[in-house]
């Protein structure tokens, strides 16, 4: 059974403040992972994609990935009010679609 | 380019009946796979249709079917409906690149509300 985990939160940070977002997967054989962006009531988002090892960085998203450590995380940085949704963390392995966690709720407080 | 767009937005169903939920895939997207999300999970994978056939399958009872038609369009079936169907079904689609379909696009998703 593969399995991707993350803290359900919810994580409350400052508006301005770095948000740090984490989740670890089962199977060592991933190749993709992927951040997802979810309001309430709403679908997913994809924010960021990232497949090799180290950090990736997107406007103010930054996605870092450790395979060794099966870990991936997500960094927002300058947190708005906006940012205030419940972020997914996804895993593709090849031969089954996205394996998803149950999402980190993230609060960003004025 | 247009998105992924889905139909029904909202639907309200009694147990033991029959629902059709559609779906079309992105502009140039020839893969589409279905998720049912319930209330604070994530998304479950129930099916992907790739070329009109069904290309992998979820943890989902025979009850639950699905169709592809040649212009990639999509319909999730659920018979004999149950309280537990009631979620939010998301559709996502995907271009098959080098036989993967890693980066998926979800649409707006159908809540299903089961009484």
């Amino acid at each position: 059974q593969k399995e991707v985990e993350q803290n359900s939160g919810p994580l409350s940070v400052p508006e301005g403040a770095i948000a740090s977002l984490n989740c670890t997967y089962s199977d060592r054989g991933s190749q993709s992972f992927f951040w997802y962006r979810q309001y309430s009531g709403k679908s997913p988002e994809l924010i960021m994609s990232i497949y090799s090892n180290g950090d990736k960085e997107d406007g103010r998203f930054t996605a870092q990935l450790n395979k060794a450590s099966q870990y991936v995380s997500l960094l927002i940085r300058d947190s708005q009010p906006s940012d205030s949704a419940t972020y997914l963390c996804a895993v593709y392995s090849g031969n089954t679609p996205l394996v998803f966690g149950k999402g980190t709720r993230l609060s960003v407080i004025a | 380019e247009t998105g992924v767009t889905q139909s029904p937005t909202h639907l309200i169903k009694t147990r033991g009946q029959q629902v059709t939920l559609r779906c079309s895939s992105q502009s140039g997207h020839n893969t589409v796979s279905w998720y049912q999300q319930a209330l604070g999970q994530g998304p479950q994978f129930i099916f992907q249709y790739y070329r009109e056939e069904e290309n992998g399958r979820g943890n989902f009872p025979p009850r639950f079917s699905g169709l592809q038609f040649p212009n990639y369009s999509s319909e999730l079936n659920v018979n004999a409906l149950e309280l537990d169907d009631s979620a939010l079904y998301l559709c996502a689609s995907s271009p098959w690149t080098s036989g993967a379909t890693d980066t998926q696009y979800f649409g707006p998703g159908t809540r299903l509300t089961v009484l």
